[in-house]
């Protein structure tokens, strides 16, 4: 069964440095999500992706994160100068459509801890 | 704004117990309401879901009804199997959007 997948499945960083979180998402899939989960936390949406921009972003989604699909696989999520407060688990998650309820199939995340 | 409170974990039950996860919605318009399920090490996989009022979503066993008067969609299993243990996600997307909006989570154990 496809399924999407995330790399690297934990990444330890200092404050202050550039991380890149990769995600491949399930092939056919249009639509492309990142969301987190600090510890303790609630899951937030940070934003969507699709045909190549930005459809959809969160408060959260501030000038220090972008997102990419550098080829017709990969999406991207980069933090350019981590802060302490970024240490969550980050999930992608793809879906054949973005509205109308389809099914959003997410990665096992990412776990970011920022010293 | 659009939130969603769920019970607090975690919860432990004997297998073949009765669970309940209360989930209840706040939403601008009519949204369309899921239950996510992560194992562990694992992503989070859409357990069920229902899109209108009444709507009862049910998978594997669990089932949720859409309460409008209530603003409700609260998971239910006669019978939980140790398989069963793992964290359950309550989230609602509202039309036009595509994000989806999760509550905490609940992670529920269940012994033999």
């Amino acid at each position: 069964e496809p399924e999407v997948t995330q790399t690297p499945s934990h990444q330890v960083t200092q404050m202050g440095q550039e991380v890149i979180l990769r995600c491949v998402p399930i092939s056919n899939h249009l639509y492309f999500y990142w969301y987190r989960q600090i510890l303790g936390q609630k899951v937030e949406f940070l934003v969507s992706f699709y045909n190549n921009e930005i459809s959809e972003k969160s408060e959260i989604f501030d000038d220090q994160f972008s997102v990419e699909r550098p080829d017709g696989s990969n999406f991207t999520l980069k933090i350019r100068s981590t802060k302490l407060e970024d240490s969550a688990m980050y999930f992608c998650a793809s879906s054949t459509l973005g509205v109308l309820s389809y099914e959003q199939y997410f990665g096992p995340g990412t776990r970011l801890t920022v010293t | 704004g659009n939130s969603v409170t769920q019970m607090e974990g975690p919860v432990t039950l004997s297998e073949e117990a009765f669970l309940t996860i209360n989930c209840t919605y706040t939403a601008t318009g009519y949204p369309s309401l899921f239950w996510y399920v992560q194992y562990p090490g694992e992503g989070l996989q859409l357990l069920l879901k229902a899109t209108k009022a009444d709507d009862k979503g049910s998978n594997k066993g669990f089932e949720a009804t859409y309460r409008k008067e209530t603003t409700s969609f609260h998971l239910e299993k006669g019978s939980v199997q140790v398989s069963d243990s793992a964290v359950y996600f309550c989230a609602l997307q509202t039309g036009g959007s595509e994000k989806l909006v999760f509550g905490k989570g609940t992670k529920l154990t269940v012994n033999p």
